[in-house]
């Protein structure tokens, strides 16, 4: 349900590795956005992008980056730069003029 | 920026009860406040959103309410279920876009039948 597609659900990353986390829609929606979730807290925004071919960082973006080659997808890079990734990543979208209310079912990162 | 703070961070009530999360917001332009409920391990979900024109907002057993004077608003959940249990998250931005939000820390809202 949602129309927002990420995976995997699990990941695990060993140290000094870069792995990318996927999101697909199929809303139509121009904006997409990831979220950072870390336990006892509300979600920190990382990257978002309000159209093709444009992306903006948000309030933690050091250590990640991202793509929006097609309004489908935006997918996440946690780099090696990134001291801390262990956590849960929500990929979202939004159609204009309204609220964030789709979202993905997550990916829970986890560094081995 | 915008600072939301949310309370309590736990809250445990007997099946029927009613249930009231408070956030404070420090930014007076924001003018938009959802709420979203997270299960556990799964994604959140928009429950009921305000705007600053209007004061309060029903939804069934939800309703939020929004003191602009004051900067804070409130979830309330009536006649509570044991499914109403998850974490609950406020939000306040300057717009409903989702760069916009700051979110509160949640609630973790437990229905003991």
């Amino acid at each position: 349900d949602g129309g927002i597609t990420q995976s995997p659900k699990y990941l695990f990353r060993k140290e000094g590795q870069n792995v990318t986390l996927s999101c697909e829609q199929n809303l139509n929606h121009d904006a997409m956005y990831w979220y950072r979730q870390d336990p006892g807290q509300g979600l920190r925004l990382i990257y978002y992008s309000q159209i093709v071919n444009d992306f903006q960082k948000g309030d933690i973006a050091e250590g990640y980056s991202v793509s929006r080659e097609k309004k489908e997808s935006f997918p996440l890079t946690v780099t090696s730069a990134q001291k801390n990734p262990t956590a849960f990543y929500l990929c979202a979208s939004s159609p204009p003029g309204r609220g964030l209310a789709f979202f993905g079912q997550g990916t829970r990162l986890t560094v081995v | 920026g915008e600072n939301v703070e949310q309370h309590p961070s736990t809250l445990s009530v007997q099946e029927g009860d009613s249930a009231v999360i408070k956030c404070t917001y420090s930014d007076s332009a924001s003018n938009y406040f959802p709420w979203y409920k997270q299960e556990l391990g799964k994604r959140p979900q928009l429950i009921i959103d305000i705007r600053s024109n209007v004061g309060e907002k029903k939804d069934q057993r939800i309703a939020v309410t929004l003191n602009k004077t004051a900067k804070h608003f409130s979830l309330h959940i009536t006649e509570t279920q044991p499914e109403d249990s998850a974490v609950y998250f406020c939000a306040a931005s300057r717009g409903n876009a989702g760069n916009m939000l700051t979110f509160g820390g949640g609630t973790r809202l437990m229905v003991k039948p």
